[in-house]
């Protein structure tokens, strides 16, 4: 079955600290990854998506991402924690399902920074 | 840039009304996507349009219908509201039904009481 994972609903870091969003996803053939993220009361912001060119994707506000085949995962990560990164991170694939296209998320991840 | 706008960002309704929610896309995006996000959940897809035809179909429950019109707007119609309809509303929008670029609206709070 396809399907995404995010490992840990929350996540705790100091300001300045790294930031480490794992994204595991189950798929047959390889997929289009997606991070998007969500400000409280407000809609989804895509952050950066992989589409089968480069494995290491820099996205906005300094996150990035890498594509690990062997490992099915998609992880988002971002050197230094700023207080303005307080979120929720939602990682998402595009799974082919029933002959359509379809946009799965993932449960989500609540970032919060501590000063 | 002009990004989706969904109205209204707020609504209010009581249980066995109906309601009415509006997406205008990105101007000459002709693809509009639904989705519902319960209180602290990930967003599920519901339908999607292109070029005014219904392209794919989620998890939408029979009481909702949904419709794109000539200018490429959509509007989510809901009747016979419960309880656990109320969610965030998104509605996401990309060109010529690329669903890897979907661009997302700010949302729609509904809350059925």
């Amino acid at each position: 079955a396809q399907s995404v994972t995010q490992l840990g609903s929350h996540v705790s870091v100091s300001e300045g600290a790294l930031v480490l969003l794992r994204c595991n996803y189950s798929s047959s053939v390889p997929p289009y990854l997606f991070w998007y993220v969500q400000y409280p009361n407000q809609g989804l912001q895509l952050l950066l998506k992989y589409t089968s060119a480069a494995t290491l994707v820099k996205g906005i506000n300094g996150f990035e991402a890498e594509f690990k085949k062997s490992e099915t995962s998609f992880h988002l990560t971002k050197p230094s924690a700023h207080m303005s990164d307080a979120a929720e991170y939602f990682c998402a694939v595009r799974f082919k399902i029933q002959g359509a296209q379809k946009l799965v998320f993932g449960q989500g991840t609540r970032l919060t920074i501590n000063p | 840039a002009a990004g989706v706008i969904q109205s209204p960002r707020h609504l209010i309704k009581e249980k066995r009304e109906t309601a009415t929610l509006k997406c205008y896309p990105i101007p000459r995006h002709d693809t509009v996507y639904w989705y519902q996000q319960g209180p602290g959940q990930d967003p599920q897809f519901l339908i999607s349009f292109y070029e005014k035809m219904q392209s794919d179909k989620g998890s939408i429950p029979d009481r909702f219908s949904a419709q794109q019109f000539s200018d490429y707007h959509s509007e989510l119609n809901m009747s016979s509201l419960e309880l656990g309809d109320s969610a965030l509303y998104f509605c996401a929008s990309s060109l010529d039904g690329r669903t890897y670029e979907q661009y997302f609206g700010p949302g729609t709070r509904l809350t059925v009481t």
